[in-house]
């Protein structure tokens, strides 16, 4: 019971370069979220999938697209990485929208050169 | 976007020694959550809490929500070594939507 997993662990890239992110929960959660977070800052929400075919904005949805692929995985994309998107990457699931427990994946850190 | 400010930012204390940290926010919050995060690693869950005035333990851990539903603490008795790291609160104005998260509290426990 792996929890949740998050591919890659670090991740490079230029200006302009695409890349998606990966997660993936085996805890058969419905919910899952993208989270990233910078220094000084508290964790901010990019975009959520209350539900198996459902995916909404969160707080900081610019510059990125989400894919709920199945119940188990949930990607996110970049499509012309920016400066600004450096930054340290969460995914995370819960059981429900409604449950208040989070589980969050390792991270993925993320440079933007 | 909502903001929740932490203080302190970092703290630097014995083994041994009782912690306390804070979240303030300016708007009102139906539930407040604490996690922990270690170097390298996605939060972890502490405590959570539904009711204004609601204190709750977990071992070492209490924390308490503010009466205004607008701040929520955080302490931790005889601090031990692997109590190191980065708190953070969240708080939510209704069940199942959005959680905030505080700008976290650095803590370092010097054996």
């Amino acid at each position: 019971n792996a929890g949740v997993t998050q591919t890659p662990k670090f991740q490079v890239l230029k200006t302009g370069q695409s890349m998606t992110l990966q997660c993936a929960q085996d805890m058969n959660h419905n919910s899952m979220y993208w989270y990233r977070q910078d220094p000084g800052m508290g964790l901010r929400l990019i975009y959520y999938s209350a539900s198996e075919g459902t995916t909404d904005k969160g707080e900081v949805p610019n510059g990125y697209n989400v894919s709920r692929l199945n119940k188990r995985e949930f990607s996110l994309r970049l499509e012309s990485a920016a400066p600004s998107q450096t930054s340290v990457y969460f995914c995370a699931s819960s059981e429900s929208p409604s449950t208040d427990t989070q589980y969050f994946g390792p991270g993925t850190r993320l440079t933007v050169l | 976007g909502q903001q929740l400010n932490q203080s302190p930012q970092s703290m630097f204390i014995q083994e041994g020694e009782d912690v306390s940290m804070n979240c303030t926010s300016s708007s009102i919050f139906n539930t407040w959550l604490w996690y922990k995060q270690d170097p390298g690693e996605g939060p972890v869950l502490l405590i959570a809490l539904y009711k204004a005035g609601e204190l709750t333990s977990n071992g070492r851990l209490t924390a308490q929500f503010g009466i205004t539903r607008k701040d929520s603490f955080l302490n931790i008795s005889a601090s031990i070594p692997s109590d190191v790291g980065i708190y953070f609160c969240a708080g939510s104005r209704n069940t199942g939507n959005q959680f905030y998260f505080g700008t976290g509290t650095s803590l370092t426990v010097i054996p």
